[in-house]
């Protein structure tokens, strides 16, 4: 069964760090087109960062300088580095794939809340 | 604000049809990139509803179908069921934006 499972949120101080994790089961992270979209409270969904099957990258300019995408072939894991965090980036984050067409694989998400 | 304008909501009765839209511009949608569609209820995450302006992944009903003409898309819901409650999304990408994905704002469906 294709299968994404995204685990690192939690609750950390303006200025910190978290690093997000997205187990892929049922077919290799590296061979595909990987994602991270993101969700504020009451909010619509924004794209935030992929990584294409050559490994390049793209962000969102609000993330740029600031969120890192990467992955482990040995892991099947996507993850998603992210430094000086801010409110405005509290947010459900969801690990999202395109097997065949769009986005057609995506995990429940983790939450990442920015708060002193 | 996303470059791609939905309207925030919409609502039909049961067995009604029900359009969405998707206005984009020369950028996005008028630049021949292809339109999806994504539905997401409450507290979940999305998921795939239309791929490629009008295509149906496996186990998506036809009641679902969509469109793409210009630099706007549509998704058109008919014999509209209780069910179908739930935010839309449509999906493009935009020239100006170094090839990452933009999604609309979203529309909340509420069946009557």
């Amino acid at each position: 069964e294709v299968q994404l499972v995204e685990s690192g949120g939690g609750l950390v101080q303006p200025g910190g760090s978290l690093r997000l994790s997205c187990a892929a089961s049922g077919f290799t992270v590296s061979d595909g087109y990987m994602s991270w979209v993101r969700q504020a409270p009451g909010k619509g969904l924004e794209w935030v960062s992929v990584v294409d099957s050559v490994d390049n990258t793209k962000y969102a300019d609000s993330v740029k300088g600031r969120l890192t995408i990467s992955r482990d072939p040995s892991e099947n894991t996507l993850y998603l580095q992210m430094n000086s965090l801010r409110p405005e980036d509290t947010a459900v984050y969801f690990c999202a794939a395109k097997l065949r067409h769009a986005l057609d694989v995506w995990g429940k998400g983790t939450t990442v809340t920015v708060s002193s | 604000q996303s470059v791609l304008t939905q309207p925030p909501s919409v609502s039909g009765a049961p067995g009604q049809r029900v359009t969405i839209s998707c206005t984009g511009s020369s950028s996005n949608i008028g630049a021949n990139y292809d339109v999806h569609w994504y539905q997401q209820f409450p507290g979940t995450a999305p998921k795939l509803l239309i791929y490629n302006n009008n295509n149906r992944p496996s186990g998506v009903p036809d009641r679902f179908s969509g469109s793409k003409s210009g630099t706007s898309a549509s998704l058109v819901i008919t014999g509209l069921q209780a069910e179908d409650e739930a935010d839309y999304y449509c999906q493009s990408y935009d020239s100006s934006l170094s090839g990452l994905g933009v999604f609309g704002g979203g529309t909340k469906l509420t069946v009557l």
